[in-house]
């Protein structure tokens, strides 16, 4: 069983809709990432966070540290968000080493 | 700022041949990591370096080593190469604290194809 889970794997929505990706891991931790990757390749890194909830224009990260789950929201979704979303774990405390999800690819449609 | 900088960012080497790859992180930054991303694996990490020692090592044979250098900057190194080790090299930077998990930043990754 993989540390880090992700929900849906593949995930298609209208331009406008509410969307929701859901994480969750099964080891403790000292931070929970949420990445961005771009047909590219490159990376980008949207949140840090270890407890409660951060938000970045219209993306929202929540965690709950005592049920190990994080989800991803974004809100009026466009088609520039069509990307692969990839959580990300940091187990151990002060360890820089980050295990990772196996992404959740967004589709938008205009 | 400048960003993390891979280098190169394609290339195609063949079996048996070693190949060497640079990351140079953010300014001011101590921790650099590695990752490689195939289609069937995911992302993995590799190893990572701190004030020029390696901290962290994941679950690749030896033919992968590393170092960083005084200035942060590291290098990988992949030794007779395999048609598996055909993938998306990634590098993150980050302030790398030992009491604390700092947030990395990535680089946009050496895409090596091994023929």
């Amino acid at each position: 069983k993989n540390e880090v889970e992700q929900s849906p794997q593949n995930l298609t929505a209208q331009e406008g809709e509410f969307i929701t990706i859901n994480c969750s891991y099964s080891v403790g931790i000292s931070a929970l990432h949420w990445l961005q990757q771009h047909p590219g390749g490159g990376i980008v890194s949207l949140f840090m966070l270890s407890s409660g909830k951060k938000k970045h224009g219209r993306l929202i990260a929540t965690i709950n540290i005592q049920e190990k789950h994080s989800s991803l929201h974004i809100t009026a979704s466009h088609p520039r968000d069509s990307a692969v979303y990839i959580c990300a774990v940091t187990p151990n405390f002060g360890n820089e080493k980050l295990t990772f999800g196996t992404g959740t690819r967004l589709t938008i449609i205009p | 700022k400048a960003g993390v900088t891979q280098t190169p960012r394609y290339l195609i080497k063949t079996r048996g041949q070693q190949v060497t790859l640079s990351c140079s992180p953010i300014s001011g930054h101590r921790s650099v990591s590695w990752y490689q991303q195939t289609p069937g694996q995911g992302l993995q990490f590799l190893f990572e370096y701190f004030s020029e020692t390696q901290r962290n090592k994941g679950n690749f044979p030896g033919r992968f080593s590393g170092r960083q250098f005084s200035n942060s900057r590291s290098e990988m190194n992949v030794s007779t190469l395999e048609l598996g080790d055909s993938a998306l090299y990634l590098c993150a930077s980050s302030l790398g604290g030992l009491l604390r998990t700092t947030e990395a930043f990535f680089g946009q990754g050496t895409r090596l194809t091994v023929v």
